[in-house]
């Protein structure tokens, strides 16, 4: 079974500045995908990044890149120029390439931007 | 586009009693899974379906039924409600495999 850790379960940051938040997983397998979601006080779950585990290029989507290190099993979330709309929860995951149906989400990591 | 659906928002159920909560997609998506949501655990996965008709157990089904007679909707069905299934319930869909799941706005059930 796959496991997903997040080590930090509460991080702050100035506005402005970069925050790196931690996810590691426990996988056996070689086909996979990895996903960050954010979870704002409104309880929506969104979904921050993708991240294909056979692509070498780490993705990005506007402020927030990842640093995948498959080796090391590592997948940790960057956010540049923080703003206090990134207050949330949030969460990394894990899916299976052959199931491609099922998530495991980690504990979580609650982010407060202060102002 | 409204999404992924989720009803109710909100709910209260005395121990012992049954319900449904409801859960529609108008995305066409083949992929639709249950999420319950219990502070410092993440989200677990109770069940899921990758198309009409197919359903299967995830990490938590215990207590839980589901159905998916339409590619549309995917109820879930507390059978008969218990003090631990107090949490928070997502509906979630996906086109296809390895893509990011679609969340609903979540339903809060308090089981009393």
């Amino acid at each position: 079974a796959q496991t997903v850790t997040q080590s930090q379960p509460e991080m702050s940051v100035q506005e402005a500045e970069t925050v790196t938040l931690s996810c590691t997983y426990d996988t056996s397998e070689n086909n996979y995908y990895l996903f960050w979601y954010k979870q704002p006080p409104s309880r929506q779950m969104i979904l921050v990044i993708r991240q294909e585990a056979y692509k070498q290029q780490n993705a990005t989507e506007n402020r927030f890149s990842v640093n995948f290190q498959k080796a090391a099993k590592s997948f940790s979330l960057k956010i540049s120029d923080s703003q206090l709309g990134d207050t949330a929860m949030y969460f990394c995951a894990f899916m299976k390439g052959t199931s491609g149906s099922r998530l495991t989400f980690g504990e979580g990591t609650q982010l407060t931007v202060n102002p | 586009n409204a999404g992924v659906t989720q009803t109710p928002k909100f709910q209260v159920l005395k121990t012992g009693q049954s319900m449904t909560l409801q859960c529609a997609q108008d995305m066409n998506h083949e992929y639709m899974s249950w999420y319950r949501q219990d502070p410092g655990m993440g989200l677990r996965l109770i069940h899921y379906s990758v198309g009409a008709g197919i359903t299967d157990q995830g990490e938590v089904p215990n207590g839980y039924n589901v159905s998916r007679s339409t590619t549309e909707d995917f109820p879930l069905r507390l059978l008969s409600a218990a003090p631990s299934q107090t949490s928070v319930y997502f509906c979630a869909s996906s086109r296809r495999a390895g893509y990011g799941y679609t969340f609903g706005s979540g339903t809060r059930l308090t089981v009393v």
